[in-house]
């Protein structure tokens, strides 16, 4: 079975802070994914990957950053949280047509 | 507008019932139509996947796809309490395009 893992299930940050969330997919998958998802909205793309070192905006990519140095992980960058930022954010990686998505992580920023 | 409308719900059913849930695209570029569950606290998984017009079935499961009307569906026959979930429709054509996901409790 394909395993998506997220660093955390729940975080809680300060306004300013920097705020890393890690992503790792053990099915040597080329493409990675990053959405945050929230109530009414569903889930919007944030950063994709399609190799290692690749990195494309999705279609909200303001207020983030990525880096993926290795081919099964893919981390997504807060560089100065905001409230705004509060939601879950869910890592997902492809094979073919198929997502499968990690467990995602509740940011709460205060 | 949206490229991809879905309503939210919540929809609330008895068991056994005809769970039935749809979207609209604007889209004519999509070519791939799919269907996740997510269940409470964790995240989405593929129900169905299908890149035609017409109907696909998986068990209690159809999938529906006119992409003249550019409109899918999703029916649940004889629904279970277990079947509550959020249901979201995911079109692709570079990159998957979500719907807002709709909400289901399927009560016993």
């Amino acid at each position: 079975d394909v395993k998506v893992t997220q660093s955390s299930r729940y975080l809680v940050k300060r306004t300013g802070e920097k705020v890393f969330l890690e992503c790792v997919q053990d099915m040597d998958h080329e493409n990675m994914f990053w959405y945050r998802q929230d109530p009414g909205l569903g889930l919007r793309l944030i950063y994709f990957s399609y190799d290692v070192k690749m990195k494309e905006k999705g279609d909200i990519p303001e207020g983030y950053s990525v880096s993926r140095e290795k081919k099964e992980r893919f981390s997504l960058i807060l560089e100065s949280a905001s409230t705004n930022q509060t939601s879950m954010y869910l890592c997902a990686s492809t094979s073919d047509n198929e997502q499968f998505f990690g467990p995602g992580t509740r940011l709460t920023v205060l | 507008q949206k490229e991809v409308e879905q309503d939210p719900g919540p929809l609330s059913v008895p068991e056994g019932a005809i769970v039935s849930l749809n979207c609209t695209y604007s889209n004519s570029a999509f070519q791939y139509f799919m269907w996740y569950r997510q269940y409470s606290r964790k995240g989405p998984e593929l129900l169905m996947y299908t890149y035609s017009s017409g109907n696909k079935e998986d068990g209690r499961f159809t999938a529906q796809v006119d992409k003249s009307s550019k409109y899918i569906s999703l029916f649940i026959r004889d629904s279970q309490p277990s079947d509550s979930a959020t249901y979201l429709c995911a079109l692709n054509d570079y990159k998957l395009s979500f719907g807002a996901g709709t909400t289901v409790t399927v009560r016993a």
